[in-house]
């Protein structure tokens, strides 16, 4: 069945250093999406990429969607402690979503 | 307008002992899915439905099922709890299904079994 993979399980960085978590699917997926869980809340959706080689960008994150719509990724530049949180993709391939295991992101002040 | 509601948001309970967890989605939304989150697992998809069918279903026993009403509310059961069965379900409410547009979730219901 459908698997999303998403690397590195975990990210510490030091304020102000840039972030990048890839996901990966086994399968071809109609769209992406990205949510951010806060320690002890819920996923919060961010956003959806739907074409292929697709570029967003809010504020200091930028998201990109593959080529082959397999890949994804989601870059944050100059983190701040606000950022901190576990980053999740989820694929939309077979008429359900799969997430990714998740990016954990501590940020040293 | 209103978020997700779940309810309850924390429970214990025994093993062999069985549960249900509610859902109230966003107003005008008519899907809901269901998510069990474990530390180890990540988010696993338990099912969704929509408009009181339900449309897919993830690799979990048949212990865990629900349903949804004419309302959009939704229900999930687990029967005879197992200490697995511990974790955080997180209920998506979504506009068409399917996550389109993006899901909103509810804060969550933590069961713990003992």
């Amino acid at each position: 069945g459908q698997q999303v993979m998403q690397i590195p399980q975990y990210q510490h960085v030091q304020e102000g250093e840039d972030f990048t978590t890839y996901c990966n699917s086994s399968t071809t997926l109609s769209n992406i999406q990205w949510y951010k869980q806060r320690p002890g809340g819920h996923p919060v959706f961010l956003i959806q990429l739907v074409k292929s080689g697709e570029v967003k960008k809010q504020k200091r994150l930028t998201f990109q969607f593959g080529e082959a719509k397999k890949n994804s990724s989601l870059h944050i530049t100059a983190t701040q402690t606000t950022d901190v949180g576990t980053y999740f993709c989820a694929g939309n391939g077979n008429n359900d979503m799969r997430f990714g295991a998740g990016t954990r992101l501590t940020v040293k002040p | 307008k209103a978020g997700v509601t779940q309810t309850p948001r924390y429970l214990i309970k025994t093993r062999g002992q069985q549960v249900t967890l509610s859902c109230s989605p966003i107003s005008g939304h008519r899907s809901v899915s269901w998510y069990q989150q474990t530390p180890g697992q990540g988010l696993q998809f338990l099912f969704e439905y929509f408009s009181e069918t339900q449309r897919n279903k993830g690799n979990f026993p048949g212990r865990f099922s629900g349903r949804q009403f004419s309302n959009s509310r939704s229900e999930m059961n687990v029967s005879t709890l197992e200490l697995g069965d511990s974790a955080l379900y997180l209920c998506a409410s979504s506009l068409r299904g399917q996550g389109s547009y993006g899901y909103t979730f509810g804060s969550g219901t933590r069961l713990t079994v003992v």
